[in-house]
């Protein structure tokens, strides 16, 4: 079945060291997304691509990066973890035109 | 996006049907209504989305009031696997980003 798979499920890393999330889609849609879900939040927008566009929500903090080498793939990178940023991190994709979002089953991040 | 209300929480009797609302009352023309689910620990779910006129699918339907600032997601035979956060967002059209509002979580009980 065509999916958005997001890998690894759990990640633990380390206050400021780098980490990278990672998700990848066989829908062939042209817009993926990236959200924060912190614990009894609703996710929140960081960013997202519009083919090799990329669009940053204005209130995403710089420590939060991302890359998008081709249709398929989209990686997170968070550059110096912290505490805070401890939460699900949700991949979604679309095609255009009010199409709805397909979503992967998230990176859950711990910091410690 | 237009900015969406939802009442926090609801309960539904096993086999009833569950009427969510939501306003979207500053929906501009373009911008659609989605309807998704989360349970926890998972992605959120898709549901149903429509325009103007109500839509109907395997899962649930929709109706959008014809002035499209409020919707109901209906639920006709609530089971328990139904017990979700429930999220109306009104957006994507020609901007395709969508921002979730609170949700509204549903227990669906014997």
């Amino acid at each position: 079945d065509a999916m958005v798979i997001q890998n690894p499920r759990y990640q633990v890393t380390q206050f400021g060291k780098p980490v990278t999330l990672s998700c990848s889609q066989t829908l062939n849609h042209n817009v993926m997304y990236w959200y924060q879900q912190k614990s009894s939040q609703a996710p929140k927008l960081l960013f997202h691509y519009y083919d090799k566009d990329f669009n940053n929500e204005a209130d995403t903090p710089d420590n939060f990066q991302s890359r998008r080498p081709n249709t398929s793939f989209c990686f997170l990178d968070i550059r110096s973890p912290g505490l805070g940023d401890a939460a699900m991190y949700l991949c979604a994709t679309s095609s255009v035109g009010g199409s709805p979002l397909h979503f992967g089953n998230g990176t859950r991040l711990t910091v410690t | 996006d237009a900015k969406t209300t939802q009442p926090p929480s609801m309960d539904c009797a096993e086999g009833r049907a569950a009427n969510l609302p939501c306003n979207h009352s500053t929906i501009s023309g373009n911008e659609y209504v989605y309807w998704y689910r989360q349970i926890h620990s998972q992605g959120p779910q898709y549901i149903i989305h429509g325009l103007k006129n109500n839509e109907t699918n395997e899962m649930a339907s929709l109706i959008i009031t014809e002035d499209r600032k409020s919707s109901t997601l209906i639920l006709p035979h609530a089971t328990l696997r139904d017990t979700a956060v429930y999220y109306c967002i009104a957006g994507g059209g020609t901007a395709s980003k969508l921002t979730f509002g609170t949700g509204t979580r549903l227990q669906v009980t014997l």
